[in-house]
């Protein structure tokens, strides 16, 4: 049974920090893991996606890494504005079906 | 294009009522899953399908709960006779296939149960 958990649950940080996520995960035999945000009130959006032959991804001011042997996944966000106050959940998929499991979320504010 | 879809948005229902909730996946997605958002639970995973067929239901809470996808498209959930521990956000998603890709998520129905 995969087990996913993210660590801090909760980070409040000036603007203009660069800021690191956590999540790891039980099962290192993962075809891959998804990065999602999510506004209060909202659905998901998806942030990336690391395929387990990759070691990281990057879209704009975020990085992600998957290191499978460790079981550890982390969220590089450069340069943190207030826009980017959200709860951020790591996802690695269980099953045939592609399945998500997910993280408990870290719930990010950057103060002005 | 448009994203996914779910309606109604918020639903207040009482004990013993039943209700069905609706999603719209993207055009041309095949894989199609709910999973439900509560206070106590997280995140959790509800029923997959792919086409109308559902390969894994093994996150159904109870008897209580069940799915259709008709079409390849639409996809209902129901649960019957509600209780006060069904109140949630139900989420719907859907990728391309089932070959281990990014799922895009709908905005949820707020479910309550009084």
């Amino acid at each position: 049974k995969q087990e996913v958990t993210q660590i801090p649950a909760a980070l409040s940080v000036p603007e203009g920090e660069n800021l690191v996520l956590n999540c790891s995960f039980t099962d290192s035999a993962i075809y891959n893991l998804q990065w999602f945000r999510q506004d209060p009130g909202k659905g998901l959006t998806s942030l990336l996606l690391i395929q387990s032959s990759q070691r990281e991804q990057t879209s704009g001011r975020l990085n992600a890494s998957l290191d499978k042997s460790s079981g550890r996944s982390t969220l590089y966000i450069a340069a943190s504005q207030p826009g980017d106050s959200a709860t951020y959940l790591c996802a690695a998929p269980i099953g045939a079906g592609n399945m998500l499991t997910f993280g408990g979320g870290t719930r990010l504010m950057v103060k002005p | 294009g448009a994203g996914v879809s779910q309606s109604p948005s918020n639903k207040v229902t009482e004990k013993g009522k039943d209700v069905e909730l609706r999603c719209d996946p993207i055009s041309g997605h095949t894989a199609l899953y709910w999973y439900r958002q509560s206070l106590g639970q997280g995140l959790e995973f509800l029923i997959y399908f792919q086409g109308n067929s559902a390969p894994d239901k093994s996150g159904l809470p109870s008897d209580r709960f069940s799915a259709e996808r008709t079409g390849g498209s639409v996809s209902t959930l129901t649960i019957q006779r509600t209780q006060q521990e069904d109140s949630a956000v139900y989420l719907c998603a859907s990728s391309p296939s089932r070959g281990w890709e990014t799922q895009y998520f709908g905005p949820g129905t707020r479910l309550l149960v009084l």
